[in-house]
């Protein structure tokens, strides 16, 4: 177990529809990064979050967003939802003063976008 | 080109045998290399660092060719425990986002 968790696990929504999917970090670290996985795919960046701001994003529109709270835990908001939106999202966490490059990876929350 | 490609799966190989697993990347700035292990509908996780001078971790080899901008992962004696999706990770440095490649996936059979 990493200490990541993430909620919620599935969920199903339509096109045009928001949602929020949380993550909170292992204790000690204060990096959340997001990404997306898509099937048969390795996990794209979307973005990072240091200290309750964005520190780093990957190649994903503004429709993406998120937040960092105080306890580093954290969201991702996407807005007017498509069907390539549907994915395993993870989140991951780290402490941005180390160089191991290791990330802990929470289980994921599988989106499916009808 | 992709900025991290990995060899396409799915490698099926009887217990006990050699796999090798070849991955290059495209930014010859990257400075940080790993390989993760992902299995079926689970979370990656970090199977080894691979180091300039190469490194070993048991069954486990990983070299690193700068030059060629190639990484490797050689398993060894292959165990039915060792069936997942290995993907090829490198970083610009060990803050800076991970670039995935897609991963190959390892079946090892009976």
């Amino acid at each position: 177990e990493t200490g990541v968790t993430q909620s919620p696990t599935h969920l199903i929504k339509t096109r045009g529809q928001q949602v929020t999917l949380r993550c909170s970090s292992q204790s000690g670290h204060n990096t959340v990064s997001w990404y997306q996985q898509a099937l048969g795919q390795g996990p794209q960046f979307i973005f990072q979050y240091y200290r309750e701001e964005e520190n780093g994003r990957g190649n994903f529109p503004p429709r993406f967003s998120g937040l960092q709270f105080p306890n580093y835990s954290s969201e991702l908001n996407v807005n007017a939802l498509e069907l390539d939106d549907s994915a395993l999202y993870l989140c991951a966490s780290s402490f941005l003063a180390g160089d191991t490059g290791e990330l802990f990876f929470g289980e994921g929350s599988r989106l499916t976008v009808l | 080109r992709k900025e991290v490609e990995q060899d396409p799966g799915p490698f099926n190989v009887p217990e006990g045998a050699t796999v090798a697993f070849n991955c290059t990347y495209s930014n010859s700035a990257s400075q940080s290399f790993f390989w993760y292990r992902q299995d079926c509908r689970k979370e990656p996780k970090l199977l080894m660092s691979v180091y300039s001078s190469g490194n070993e971790d048991g069954r486990f080899t990983a070299q690193l060719n700068r030059a060629s901008q190639y990484i490797s992962l050689l398993i060894r004696d292959s165990k039915l425990s060792d069936s997942a999706t290995y993907l090829c990770v490198v970083a610009l440095s060990g803050n800076t986002p991970l670039v995935f490649g897609k991963g190959t996936r390892l079946s090892v059979i009976a």
